[in-house]
């Protein structure tokens, strides 16, 4: 397995564009996460799925645009770029077994992006 | 909500040297796991640990669930080990990981 992919590995852009990350597991995960970390901090979530076609906000979402189509694909879509947004964005996933939750989060490479 | 405190912030070891690094959390956690954030960025998971005891060649890792803390020892450091380690909970229905703000570590040869 290839685990979590992530694409691209870094991008630069300029102010007011906008772009889409990719995220793609392997594992057959039902939940999926985009989290976003500044430097010197830990991880914030931006948003998550626990399923195709089922999304719902973390605790940073606004200027971001998630979809799930597919139990593999979580694109994270930024709209209208702003130097807010300059930061390395993580995509996660993880399952849930048997009766009792599990919610150990396998994470991507991450995708290190600019604003200017 | 949750907070997650992490000690040492800084961490300095001669390889070789053994250390314990901490993780506090100020309520009941369904889920506790520790990261170590390489110098290339990239996350990789140590473990997943939410009560009792678990090793993993030179590291193990503790979580007294009670007390509400967890330990990662590091054993014979080597300068691979260099990096930031974080740790990570989530409690109840809420599937979000709370992060501590990590323990730096540098191992020098």
């Amino acid at each position: 397995n290839a685990g979590v992919t992530q694409t691209p590995k870094f991008r630069i852009l300029k102010i007011g564009q906008s772009m889409t990350l990719q995220c793609t597991q392997d594992m057959n995960h039902n939940y999926m996460y985009w989290y976003r970390q500044d430097p010197g901090m830990g991880l914030k979530l931006i948003y998550y799925s626990v399923g195709a076609g089922i999304t719902d906000k973390g605790e940073v979402p606004n200027g971001y645009n998630v979809s799930r189509s597919t139990t593999e694909d979580f694109p994270l879509r930024l709209e209208l770029a702003a130097p807010s947004q300059t930061s390395v964005y993580f995509c996660a996933s993880s399952y849930s077994r048997g009766d009792r939750e599990v919610n150990e989060q396998f994470f991507g490479p991450g995708t290190r992006l600019t604003v200017l | 909500g949750i907070q997650v405190e992490q000690s040492p912030p800084d961490l300095i070891l001669q390889e070789g040297a053994n250390s314990t690094l901490r993780c506090n959390f100020s309520d009941s956690v369904n889920n506790l796991q520790w990261f170590h954030q390489n110098p290339w960025g990239q996350l990789i998971n140590l473990f997943y640990i939410p009560s009792g005891t678990k090793q993993n060649g030179r590291l193990s890792a503790t979580t007294v669930a009670t007390e509400r803390y967890s330990l990662l020892y590091i054993s014979s450091s080597q300068t691979t080990d260099s990096g930031v380690y974080f740790c990570a909970v989530n409690a109840g229905n809420n599937r979000k990981l709370i992060w501590g703000l990590g323990t730096s570590l540098a191992v020098n040869p």
